[in-house]
C-alpha cells in the first residue's frame, strides 16, 4: 500500500511554545489529507480537512488559530500547535487519499504523540 | 448522537469463536465505508472496504445495509492476533469534499 510518513514520531515541548508535525505522502499525490486527534482510549477525532493549495477545513469545536494547517504540495502537509498547553497532550495521525474517487482508502502516517509540560 | 456509532465493548471471547462487530450511521450522505483495525498506540491500518454486496475476505466477513444504514463485521475463528481495536470508518461526501469519519472503535480480546 502507499506510505505515509509522519515526523516526529514523539514530542514533548513546554507549555506555551509551538510543535510543527509533518506529514509526507512518499509515493503517491495526496491531494487531501486529514488530521485526526485521538485521546487515551477514545476514538480519533476529525480536526480538519486539507485539500492542496487551499484552506484548511476545520471540524466544529476545533479553533484554526490554534492548530495551523499548511497544505502547500501534493506531497506535504503540516499542523502546527501553537502556544501549546497540557491539555493539547495527544496523539495526532494525518492521513492522506489519493485523487479520484471517494472510495479509495486512506492511508495513515505512524502519528505523533505530543506531551506539553 | 455521532455520526457513527460502535459498541465500545470490550469483547472478550476464547480462541477460535466467532464475534460480530455493527455500526451505524446518521448521515445518508455517507458514500464508501471501511473496517480498520488498530493496535495500541499505533496508527489505524485498513482491514477491508465494505460493499453493499457484502464481502468477505478469509475469516472476515462484512455487509452493509444502506437502508438501515447499518454495517456489520463478522470475524470467524478468531485467532490471538486478532486482539485489537476495531474501527468502523464511514466515507460522507463527494469528491473533494469528502470526509473520513471514525467510529469509537470496539476493543476486541482474544483469549486462549
Amino acid at each position: 500500500g502507499a506510505v505515509v510518513s509522519q515526523h516526529p514520531s514523539r514530542v514533548i515541548c513546554k507549555s506555551g511554545t509551538s510543535v510543527k508535525i509533518e506529514c509526507r505522502s512518499l509515493d503517491f499525490q495526496a491531494t487531501t489529507m486529514f488530521w485526526y486527534r485521538q485521546f487515551p482510549k477514545q476514538s480519533l477525532m476529525l480536526m480538519a480537512t486539507s485539500n492542496e493549495g487551499s484552506k484548511a477545513t476545520y471540524e466544529q469545536g476545533v479553533e484554526k488559530d490554534k492548530f495551523l494547517i499548511n497544505h502547500a504540495s501534493l506531497t506535504l502537509s503540516t499542523l502546527t500547535v501553537t502556544s501549546a498547553h497540557p491539555e493539547d497532550s495527544s496523539f495526532y495521525i494525518c492521513s492522506a487519499r489519493t485523487a479520484g474517487t471517494q472510495n479509495t482508502e486512506a492511508f495513515f502516517g505512524q502519528g505523533t504523540r505530543l506531551t506539553v509540560v | 448522537r455521532k455520526e457513527v456509532e460502535q459498541d465500545p465493548g470490550p469483547f472478550n471471547v476464547p480462541e477460535g469463536a466467532t464475534v460480530a462487530f455493527n455500526c451505524t450511521y446518521s448521515n445518508s450522505a455517507s458514500q464508501s465505508f471501511f473496517w480498520y483495525r488498530q493496535d495500541c498506540r499505533k496508527e489505524p491500518k485498513l482491514l477491508m472496504s465494505v460493499y453493499s454486496s457484502g464481502n468477505e475476505d478469509g475469516r472476515f466477513t462484512a455487509q452493509l445495509n444502506r437502508a438501515s444504514q447499518y454495517i456489520s463485521l463478522l470475524i470467524r475463528d478468531s485467532k490471538l492476533s486478532d486482539s485489537a481495536t476495531y474501527l468502523c470508518v464511514v466515507n460522507r461526501g463527494y469528491s473533494s469534499a469528502s470526509k473520513i469519519i471514525f467510529g469509537s472503535g470496539t476493543r476486541l480480546s482474544i483469549r486462549p
